[in-house]
């Protein structure tokens, strides 16, 4: 009965390395989205993806951050180049193929720590 | 104006209260509301889903939306010192299930 998995549940970068968040969505699950909770701020979406496809990149910041979601394996989150205002909660939810109706869960998080 | 908008207490009350806690919304394209529960350290768990005015109640929760007005409510009754965590809000406009739009979270201590 797994839910969502997100690791590392915490990880720690010196500015200007690369940040990877991992993300295994819940079983029967084929939608990805990410978010991100600053302290103090509510979560804000990043991005919406299905196997091999970004559907909606809207909340992604044009520069230095990416997102997959491969045909094998876990959704990504890359952040290149991280900077102190990187650092934050990055949360992962998934919800069944579309039509399903099914509101999002989501994981325990990454909490990102740039120093 | 943002589009959701929640108070961020933080709310203390004492076992057995009940608890109300309340958001407005500006956009009347929304068609979908949440309640999630946080825990510290821990991730947003669903408690509440519904998507017509009116009232939704599981066991000692009832969510209550009020589309004309743009205000959405959770009910806690018989609170307990369990149900101490950070209460957010969210809404969509449907069609899709991701780009849900969070209030910034109620903080709720309830005391023994």
């Amino acid at each position: 009965n797994a839910g969502v998995m997100q690791n590392p549940r915490h990880l720690v970068r010196r500015r200007g390395q690369e940040a990877r968040l991992r993300c295994s969505p819940m079983k029967g699950h084929s939608h990805v989205y990410w978010y991100r909770q600053l302290p103090e701020e509510g979560l804000k979406f990043m991005v919406y993806l299905q196997k091999e496809n970004i559907i909606d990149e809207s909340g992604m910041p044009k520069e230095r951050f990416s997102a997959e979601f491969p045909k094998e394996g876990p959704s990504i989150l890359r952040i290149q180049q991280v900077v102190r205002g990187d650092s934050a909660a990055y949360f992962c939810a998934s919800s069944p193929p579309r039509g399903r109706n099914s509101p999002l869960h989501f994981g325990n998080g990454t909490r990102l720590t740039v120093t | 104006q943002k589009e959701v908008e929640q108070d961020p207490g933080p709310l203390s009350v004492p076992e057995g209260a009940i608890v109300s806690l309340n958001c407005t919304y500006s956009n009347s394209a929304f068609q979908y509301f949440m309640w999630y529960r946080q825990y510290s350290r821990k991730g947003p768990e669903l408690l509440m889903y519904t998507y017509s005015s009116g009232n939704k109640e599981d066991g000692r929760f009832t969510a209550q939306v009020d589309k004309s007005s743009k205000y959405i409510s959770l009910f806690i009754r018989d609170s307990q010192p369990s149900d101490s965590a950070t209460y957010l809000c969210a809404v969509n406009y449907g069609g899709s299930q991701g780009n849900l739009i969070f209030g910034k979270g109620t903080k709720l201590s309830v005391k023994p």
